[in-house]
């Protein structure tokens, strides 16, 4: 079965470079979630988009913003960054509650980006 | 706001031993608790939810409103029982996870 798909998997950049990430969730899901999670910490929400609409938003950067497209796919942009934002970022999906389509709360989740910042 | 904690980071059993990975959270409300699971090289993946009361791979865990835990237990203790594991709540009509810091669970031979 297709799963969420992230890319690039791997990415690295030097202080003050901007990165791109990108999520393709899984088809006929509608809310995209993404969660970063640094060296030996828990995954922290940063934002999430329902039917392309920001549907809630965590502890991201005012120097991050996120978008999710008329396909559903979202891209999560990075600007300056800093070396402590180097961090796997996870990327999960979930068909909505209000869709009809199953109300499990089960979130399905990406492999993730991990970003190094040199 | 909502807080998940998970004590141990590390937690290893032999074989065949039961386990125990303790979860407990800080919320007003009805809280929605999960565990999800990371083996070696695979993606974040659920293992149990609170509402569907099922065993999974051998793994239960009952939701403590009075304790506010949602402890996950497993009777037999085996090897691919090695792996990440964290517990999660979301808030009802909220579907963000808010995590715990995780507990690596080593299973020796």
């Amino acid at each position: 079965a297709a799963g969420v798909i992230q890319s690039p998997r791997h990415l690295i950049k030097e202080k003050r470079e901007t990165a791109t990430l990108k999520c393709y969730p899984i088809p006929r899901h509608d809310t995209v979630y993404w969660y970063q999670q640094g060296p030996g910490q828990d995954p922290q929400f940063l934002i999430s988009f329902y039917e392309k609409m920001q549907s809630d938003k965590g502890s991201i950067p005012d120097r991050f913003s996120a978008q999710q497209f008329s396909d559903y796919h979202s891209e999560l942009n990075m600007s300056s960054l800093e070396l402590g934002d180097s961090a796997l970022y996870f990327c999960a999906s979930s068909p909505s509650r209000t869709s009809g389509r199953g109300d499990t709360g089960e979130l399905f989740f990406g492999e993730g980006s991990r970003l190094t910042v040199l | 706001a909502q807080r998940v904690t998970q004590p141990e980071k590390l937690l290893s059993v032999f074989k065949g031993a039961p386990v125990e990975l303790k979860c407990n959270y800080s919320y007003s409300g009805s809280p929605e608790l999960f565990w999800y699971v990371q083996y070696s090289r695979q993606r974040l993946q659920l293992l149990l939810r609170h509402i569907s009361r099922e065993s999974i791979k051998g793994f239960t865990a009952d939701l403590n409103k009075g304790e506010t835990s949602f402890h996950l237990k497993k009777p037999f203790a085996q090897e691919e029982d090695s792996a990440m594991y964290y517990c999660a709540l979301k808030r009802r009509g909220n579907e963000k996870l808010t995590f715990g810091t995780g507990t690596r669970l080593t299973i020796i031979p």
